[in-house]
């Protein structure tokens, strides 16, 4: 089945800084890479997501990039604020349809320092 | 339009119990997919239902166990606990089966096994 890693486990950075988040997978047949946030003590909410037929996707101070030949894709956030504290998870799906399922990296707890 | 619902927030149950997750779709959403959060692993799939009928499972043993209702609200069991199986415990509903981008998590059910 999919595998999904994330690297590193902890980030921290300076407020104002820029923060990349990295993942790789393991199945070429997953086409779609959603990235969820989760604050403390809160639910996971999707923030961003990128389908195997695109590059690049930007949103504001986030954009995810994905390299198919290389099975990584990456979260790059801008101009860092400490509200963007809290734990990122990467996943992967095969979304063909019914049998498709998510599967998670194990999550990166990024600090912005103030 | 209510989020997904999930009661009870927290449980303490002795090893050897069983326990009982409830789980509320938001409204018009027919499947349910379940996860199981730990620290250092992640979200972990545990199994998916739409319309009352199991459609995924994950690399979970036995004693996990799930069913969905005629009203898409879902239950999962897990029968004689250990330690291990204290988590957080996610659902997620979307409208249609399988992963399509439409998930939305509920706040969870923190189970404290003693």
């Amino acid at each position: 089945g999919e595998n999904v890693e994330q690297h590193p486990s902890t980030l921290s950075v300076q407020e104002g800084d820029s923060a990349v988040i990295k993942c790789t997978y393991s199945d070429s047949a997953s086409n779609y890479f959603p990235w969820y946030k989760q604050e403390l003590g809160k639910r996971p909410q999707l923030i961003i997501d990128i389908r195997s037929n695109v590059g690049e996707k930007k949103d504001q101070r986030i954009a995810v990039t994905l390299n198919k030949t290389a099975k990584h894709f990456s979260l790059h956030i801008t101009e860092t604020q400490p509200e963007d504290s809290a734990v990122y998870f990467c996943a992967a799906s095969i979304n063909t349809g019914a049998n498709s399922k998510l599967t998670f990296g194990k999550g990166i707890t990024l600090s912005v320092r103030p | 339009k209510a989020g997904v619902t999930q009661t009870p927030r927290y449980l303490i149950k002795t090893r050897g119990q069983q326990v009982t997750l409830s789980c509320s779709p938001i409204s018009g959403h027919r499947s349910v997919s379940w996860y199981q959060q730990t620290p250092g692993q992640g979200l972990q799939f545990l199994f998916e239902y739409f319309s009352e009928t199991q459609r995924n499972k994950g690399n979970f043993p036995g004693r996990f166990s799930g069913r969905q209702f005629s009203n898409s609200r879902s239950e999962m069991n897990v029968s004689t606990l250990e330690l291990g199986d204290s988590a957080l415990y996610l659902c997620a509903s979307s409208l249609r089966a399988g992963y399509d981008g439409g998930y939305t998590f509920g706040s969870g059910t923190r189970l404290t096994v003693v």
